[in-house]
Order: C-alpha cells, then structure tokens, then sequence
C-alpha cells in the first residue's frame, strides 16, 4: 500500500504570506497526485490535479510541484477564504486505492 | 450545474446494515467513474470505493472489502453503496464523489454534501 505524509500537519499564518505544504509518498506515483481545500462542515474541493495543473476556477494563487515520492502546494499570498485543511491524495490506478494524506490545517497567525 | 445528493444515513447497530445513494445530475452520468469517500468525526479523509462509469471495474479500500458494495443504475443516474457488517469505526459521514475525466482517475471534481452514518448501539 502507498502511505502519503504531509507536513506540516499544523500551519499558523497570516494573511499575505507565502505558505508550503509539501506531501511525500511512500512509492513513487508519477504525477498522479491531487490536492483539496476542504472547509468545516463542507465537502472537499478539488485544486490541483496531475501534480501541476490548476482545476478550472481556481485562484491563480494556488500552485503545486513535483512528482514521483514529493510534491508542494503552495498558497502564493494566503487569502482570508484560505483558511482551511488541505489534503494531498494519490490516485496511481495501477495500484486501485486512492489514498489521501492526513491532512495540514492551516489557521489564522 | 452538477449536483450530487446522498442519501439513506442514519444510525444503525454494530453488525446491521445500511444502503446510501447518490442522486446525480447536472452531467451525463453514465460517463463517469464514481467514488465514495468518508470522513470520521474530526479525521481525515478516507476513499472508500470506486466504480468505473459502465460498472465493469469496481475497487475498493482495505478496511471495507467484503462488506461493501459499491453498484450503479446509470438509467436512474443513481450511485449506491450497501453497507454490510457494520462495525462501530464505519461512522463516518459518507461523501460520493465523480471522477474529473473519464478516460483516467486524476481527481474529484465534484462532491455531495454528505450523510451521516453512525454505528452505536
């Protein structure tokens, strides 16, 4: 089984910083790596798919990087809307479970 | 627009069961792969199940194999999960979830809002 890690697993920041968010996975997956905002009491949404590339309707602000075992999403100048936890999922089908990382809960500073 | 609306959450006891559906609109249903994924309360996320847009390939997670069913009825543009066995971490709420592309699994583009599911007796 593939095992995702993220850290931190707790962030504290302020609006307008530069924030970084890195997954690592046990295996390499290629690219096959997705990240999500998911709010309190509200489903997840989608950012990131194929490691980089921004999901329609996304702010521009919102990046992602890397491939194989270690990936980053990064929050350009943190927002008031950014606050929430981020999850990183694998979605290598080769091997058929799509595991999510645990998490990184980003708070106000 | 897309919507996904799940139903059938409750509370059940340890060893009961219980069927949840995903009531999907808003995108041509019998395109798309189609998932379930759950959140304990205050954890994280959890896949669940996959099922591929024409019911031919399903997979599911480890800790649900054997007494899960994902299924599809692509003429009512309905996804199910029958739940079986259940035991008290199963309590979750339960989220459907449609692949972005059809071609490959590279996200969830879109999620319902969720239905409780609680084991206790």
């Amino acid at each position: 089984d593939i095992q995702l890690t993220q850290s931190p697993s707790f962030l504290s920041a302020s609006v307008g910083d530069r924030v970084t968010i890195t997954c690592r996975a046990s295996q390499g997956i290629s690219s096959y790596l997705a990240w999500y905002q998911q709010k309190p009491g509200k489903a997840p949404k989608l950012l990131i798919y194929a490691a980089s590339t921004l999901q329609s309707g996304v702010p521009s602000r919102f990046s992602g990087s890397g491939s194989g075992t270690e990936f980053t999403l990064t929050i350009s100048s943190l927002q008031p809307e950014d606050f929430a936890t981020y999850y990183c999922q694998q979605l290598n089908s080769y091997l058929p479970e799509f595991t999510f990382g645990p998490g990184t809960k980003v708070d106000i500073k | 627009q897309v919507q996904l609306v799940e139903s059938g959450g409750g509370v059940v006891q340890p060893g009961g069961s219980l069927r949840l559906s995903c009531a999907a609109s808003g995108f041509t249903f019998s395109s798309y792969g189609m998932h379930w994924v759950r959140q304990a309360p205050g954890k994280g996320l959890e896949w669940v199940a996959f099922i591929r847009y024409d019911g031919s390939n399903k997979y599911y997670a480890d800790s649900v194999k054997g007494r899960f069913t994902i299924s599809r009825d692509n003429s009512k543009n309905t996804l199910y999960l029958q739940m079986n066995s259940l035991r008290a971490e199963d309590t979750a709420v339960y989220y459907c979830a449609k692949d972005r592309i059809r071609v490959r699994i590279d996200g969830f583009d879109y999620w319902g809002q969720g239905t409780l599911v609680t084991v206790s007796s």
